[in-house]
């Protein structure tokens, strides 16, 4: 079973907004990242947690927050977003084994930010 | 600086043919090579490769490292429609994973 699940699927807001997207996944991984996707383009990294530590920031703004309650969730908290944070969201997480890593994605959150 | 290109960007077949994808990378303390396949939705997980030399396979699909010249092909015979998306592979290190940009493969009936 290699299954990462988002919710919601699709997700509207304004910029006053307050909204959380959350991803789980029960393979027992032990580091999960968030992505943001921009139409044509490659994810572009934004967090990593790693034994559920925050272990990679790649700079982003403080309206997005993530949380890593436990090793299987893992949240976007999100807050006075802009209309060009609107992409697709997505979560991965990644199994490290004697041959190397592979990642995993959830099928992402569309966002759209009004 | 670590890095990911693919090549080409974008390619245009015919149902049946052969294609080719490659991908190069530059990545510190390299450790594997993903490739995905991204339709209207997140990326799907295809192969991983740690070896240099050793072919994976699933069903027309294939893929090869060359770590000593850095780079990895993807290659899909007898293409499909099916076939159609953004083919994007990944080098990883670590807890990192550096994406290149994408080859888009339109496979025309």
């Amino acid at each position: 079973d290699t299954e990462v699940t988002q919710t919601p699927k699709h997700l509207v807001m304004g910029m006053t907004n307050k909204k959380s997207l959350k991803c789980e996944q029960h393979m027992g991984h032990r580091a999960m990242y968030w992505y943001k996707q921009k139409a044509k383009k490659p994810p572009e990294l934004m967090f990593v947690y790693s034994y559920e530590k925050l272990s990679i920031n790649e700079s982003v703004p403080s309206r997005f927050s993530p949380e890593c309650p436990n090793s299987s969730l893992l949240n976007l908290h999100l807050h006075a977003l802009q209309p060009e944070d609107s992409a697709l969201y997505l979560c991965a997480s990644r199994v490290r084994d004697s041959e190397g890593n592979e990642q995993y994605f959830g099928p992402g959150t569309r966002l759209t930010v009004t | 600086e670590d890095k990911v290109v693919q090549s080409p960007l974008s390619l245009v077949v015919h149902e049946g043919d052969t294609v080719t994808l490659n991908c190069s990378y530059e990545v510190t303390n390299f450790r594997s090579l993903l490739w995905y396949k991204q339709e209207k939705k997140a990326p799907t997980f295809l192969f991983m490769l740690t070896s240099s030399g050793i072919e994976k396979k699933s069903g027309r699909l294939s893929s090869i490292l060359d770590k000593k010249e850095l780079f990895s092909i993807l290659n899909i015979t007898a293409t499909q429609t099916g076939d159609s998306a953004v083919y994007l592979c990944a080098g990883t290190t670590g807890n990192q994973f550096y994406f290149g940009t994408g080859t888009s493969l339109t496979v025309i009936p």
